[in-house]
């Protein structure tokens, strides 16, 4: 099963790029990216996803690298809003394991 | 859509006490997911259906935990006896395909005392 790691906070400043890393390294070849968030008290909420080229939607970007062993969700111009945690999860032989997340907050 | 519902949002139960919590999956979605979410252990997915059958329940913590889903609207998860380490909140997520962006609904507060 493909697991991921992210650091678990993060800080960035009302208006900036928040870039949040995800190391995938186990992934296997046809196992997609997921990203979500949970705003406090609230149910995940989906992001964006990728299999191997970039995406991007109104909500954010993701980079994924040539290797596809780590990738980046990029917020571009995070508000006050986007305060949450942060998962990256690669379901994979219909598993699906959730890691601690990584908690971004936007300061003003 | 009005997107997943679950209710009750807060449930506040003796332990030993039965507890049924519901969902209401979006429609058409195939796919149903419990997820249980404590400050310990994070979002854990304890069962999920595909087309009403439970696919995949290695999740369930134990007996006391069962799930059902009669219709492709409806799913339950009961825990009978409640004890206080079953209190959590507890998500219901749908989706079209495994494969595929999940929704969540708000989630039912569990505390078991």
């Amino acid at each position: 099963d493909a697991k991921t790691t992210q650091p678990p906070s993060m800080d960035c400043a009302e208006g900036r790029a928040a870039n949040l890393p995800c190391n995938h390294s186990t992934i296997s070849g046809n196992e997609y990216v997921y990203w979500y968030r949970q705003i406090h008290s609230q149910g995940p909420q989906y992001i964006i996803h990728g299999l191997k080229n970039n995406e991007t939607n109104e909500m954010a970007s993701l980079i994924i690298t040539e290797d596809r062993k780590s990738s980046t969700l990029i917020l571009p111009h995070a508000t006050l809003r986007d305060t949450a945690v942060y998962y990256c999860i690669a379901p994979s032989n219909y598993q699906l394991i959730w890691g601690a997340g990584t908690k971004l907050i936007i300061k003003p | 859509d009005a997107g997943v519902i679950q209710s009750p949002r807060h449930e506040v139960t003796e332990m030993g006490q039965e507890v049924t919590l519901r969902c209401k999956p979006i429609s058409g979605h195939d796919y149903l997911f419990w997820y249980r979410q404590t400050m310990m252990r994070g979002l854990e997915l304890l069962i999920y259906f595909n087309n009403n059958v439970p696919i995949d329940d290695s999740g369930m913590p134990e007996d006391r935990f069962s799930a059902k889903m009669p219709n492709a609207s409806f799913s339950t998860l009961k825990i009978q006896p409640s004890e206080p380490r079953d209190s959590a909140v507890y998500f219901c997520a749908s989706s079209l395909g495994w494969n595929t962006e999940a929704f969540f609904g708000q989630g039912t507060r569990l505390t078991v005392v």
